[in-house]
């Protein structure tokens, strides 16, 4: 099992751009989650999806963060225009979801740097 | 609002020292308990997890936490700590009826050698 699957694993870009991350869960996984880890506030759930239906989005700091998820197997989180406070380390797991007691897995993570 | 505190920001420990980092939940419902552990450049693993039954929870490489209901906490615990250990460890709650998993800001773990 490859695992989680995250690109790009680093993404440098100029304020106002837009950025694209990329996920792909594990193969037969249910649930997928995007995460935003910053020194100052730790470890942030954005969003998450059941079945490629996005359940709670309470967590996007601003309209400027949109999540996708068109398929089973690929999930998008965009940022755009993207500013200098968004630098941060983006994480993706993936949750089979046979039972709320199963674990989530986490990919690699994508380094943001927003200059 | 659920919430997660994990006492120390960071520790610095020797090599063989004993280990214990402290956890605490607001929740007063039924949990479910983790603690995740990301080395360095790595990104986030299970160290273990607690569901029911016994509230001692062994997990990988020796560590084990404890839940104790009455106190809202999840301590993590090892008897001897090694260099490898250098880590930063996340404390974890989700709500038994809720796929959402609300983290600490984690403690950065330092060994010397």
């Amino acid at each position: 099992d490859a695992g989680v699957i995250q690109s790009p694993r680093h993404e440098v870009t100029e304020m106002g751009q837009e950025v694209t991350l990329r996920c792909k869960p594990i193969s037969g996984h249910n649930s997928l989650f995007w995460y935003r880890q910053t020194m100052m506030r730790g470890l942030e759930l954005l969003i998450y999806f059941n079945n490629n239906v996005p359940i709670d989005d309470s967590g996007m700091p601003e309209d400027r963060f949109s999540a996708k998820m068109p398929n089973a197997s690929f999930s998008t989180l965009k940022i755009q225009p993207s500013e200098p406070r968004d630098s941060a380390v983006y994480f993706c797991a993936s949750r089979p979801q046979r039972s709320l007691q199963e674990t989530q897995y986490f990919g690699p993570g994508t380094r943001l740097l927003v200059l | 609002a659920q919430s997660v505190s994990q006492h120390n920001h960071h520790v610095i420990l020797s090599e063989a020292a004993s280990l214990e980092l402290g956890c605490n939940y607001s929740y007063g419902g039924t949990v479910n308990l983790f603690w995740y552990v990301q080395y360095p450049g790595q990104h986030l693993q299970l160290l273990l997890k607690y569901f029911s039954g016994d509230p001692l929870v062994k997990g990988i490489k020796g560590f084990e936490a404890e839940f104790i209901k009455s106190k809202f906490s999840f301590n993590l615990r090892k008897p001897s700590v090694q260099w490898s250990d250098t880590a930063e460890y996340f404390c974890a709650v989700s709500p038994n009826r809720d796929d959402k998993i609300i983290f600490g800001k984690g403690t950065r773990l330092h060994i010397l050698p």
